[in-house]
Order: C-alpha cells, then sequence, then structure tokens
C-alpha cells in the first residue's frame, strides 16, 4: 500500500464549481499534513498546511481526520487559475515529507 | 533573499559520464531534500539531510550520492549516469522536520532537468 494515495484525476470543472480532493495516509505516527500546488514543469509551492480542526484560507478548506487517516481539500467558486496538479503530503518528525502522486485539476471557462 | 537555488537548469549527459547537480539555500533551514520527478511517478525522495552532518537514504537513493557540504548547500552526484536517471531534480529545504505550524513551508528550487542519452 502506498503511503500516500491521491484519485490522479483528472477533475475537469467550470468556472465557479466546487471540488473536493481526498487523500489518504497509511502511516498512522504521522504528525503534519500539506496540501501543495503544482503548476505545469514548476516546483511544488504550499497551498496550505491541515490542521486538526480544519483550516480555510479563502476559498480553499482543509480538513483532517486522523481516525480515518484521510485528508481533504475543498476549492470553491473555481478559477481558471486553479488549474494546476494539487500534492498531498504527509510528515513524520524527524523524517522527509511524503508527496502523493497528485490530482490534477482543469478548470474551463 | 533567493530562497532555494539550484544549478544547472538544463543538461544533457551520455551514459557513464557523471555530473553534480547544486542546490544552496539561504533561509537558514535544518533540512534538506532531493527529489525526483517523473511523469506518473510524482515526487520520490533520493536523499536527505535531517540536519548539518547526516544523510539518510530516501525511497530511490541507487545510481546516487550527497554531500551536505554545510548548512546551505546540499549537493547530487551521478557518478555513471544512466537513461533511467532522465529526470527533474528537484532540491528542497525546510525548516523543521515534523512540525505543523503556519510558517513550517518546505521550499522548493526550480529544478534540474536532466537527460541521459
Amino acid at each position: 500500500r502506498k503511503e500516500v494515495e491521491q484519485d490522479p484525476g483528472p477533475f475537469n470543472v467550470p468556472e465557479g464549481a466546487t471540488v473536493a480532493f481526498n487523500c489518504t495516509y497509511s502511516n498512522s505516527a504521522s504528525q503534519s499534513f500539506f496540501w501543495y500546488r503544482q503548476d505545469c514543469r514548476k516546483e511544488p509551492k504550499l497551498l496550505m498546511s491541515v490542521y486538526s480542526s480544519g483550516n480555510e484560507d479563502g476559498r480553499f478548506t482543509a480538513q483532517l481526520n486522523r481516525a480515518s487517516q484521510y485528508i481533504s481539500l475543498l476549492i470553491r467558486d473555481s478559477k481558471l487559475s486553479d488549474s494546476a496538479t494539487y500534492l498531498c503530503v504527509v510528515n513524520q518528525a524527524g523524517t522527509a515529507l511524503i508527496f502523493g502522486k497528485g490530482t490534477t485539476l482543469s478548470v474551463s471557462s | 533573499n533567493a530562497g532555494v537555488t539550484q544549478t544547472p537548469k538544463f543538461q544533457v549527459l551520455k551514459t557513464g559520464q557523471s555530473m553534480t547537480l547544486q542546490c544552496a539555500q539561504d533561509m537558514n533551514h535544518n533540512s534538506m531534500y532531493w527529489y525526483r520527478q517523473d511523469p506518473g511517478m510524482g515526487l520520490r525522495l533520493i536523499y536527505y539531510s535531517a540536519s548539518e552532518g547526516t544523510t539518510d537514504k530516501g525511497e530511490v537513493p541507487n545510481g546516487y550520492n550527497v554531500s551536505r557540504l554545510n548548512k546551505r548547500e546540499f549537493s547530487l552526484r551521478l557518478e555513471s549516469a544512466a537513461p533511467s536517471q532522465t529526470s527533474v531534480y528537484f532540491c528542497a529545504s525546510f525548516l523543521v522536520s515534523g512540525a505543523a505550524s503556519l510558517n513550517n513551508e518546505q521550499f522548493f528550487g526550480p529544478g534540474t532537468r536532466l537527460t541521459v542519452l
């Protein structure tokens, strides 16, 4: 079983749509969780950290369910500029970040 | 403040040639990483250095060596390049491994696109 699993997509949605991505992780010792965004042929960049209580940043909402070892990202009112690959990332203390393979989002007008 | 820098940006090698990919960060981060990214495979960890003076293997270390020269610099060496090492290589740095905080972001360099013929 992969340490971090994501649906690769692609998710094709119209502008203004709401879209949700899910991610599962296998190691219950994982301590910190993140969503990264990667544009084509660019380096990944942090979108948001994910906290146990859930957190929101504008149109983006991240949720963590430790019992089910599940992380989600919700994007409301999708924009063309949201088109990218979204990477689910987990980390344990003293080790490297583990990246999922990413979910591709394409927003069309 | 340049963040994470990598050189070169592009490189073409012949099978059997050697080269070193350079990475430097100016954010005073403790941890540094090397990843490779291939289509359909996502980011795979090659080696990492949790702190100056230490290095550890990641998921795909075979065919590579690393040197944590000082706190700022972490280099990746291919001793005898093979076509299977054709990939995009990303270096990254991280302030504190394992801590979830608003400021604990892993920063990536722009990548090195390597082709081995």
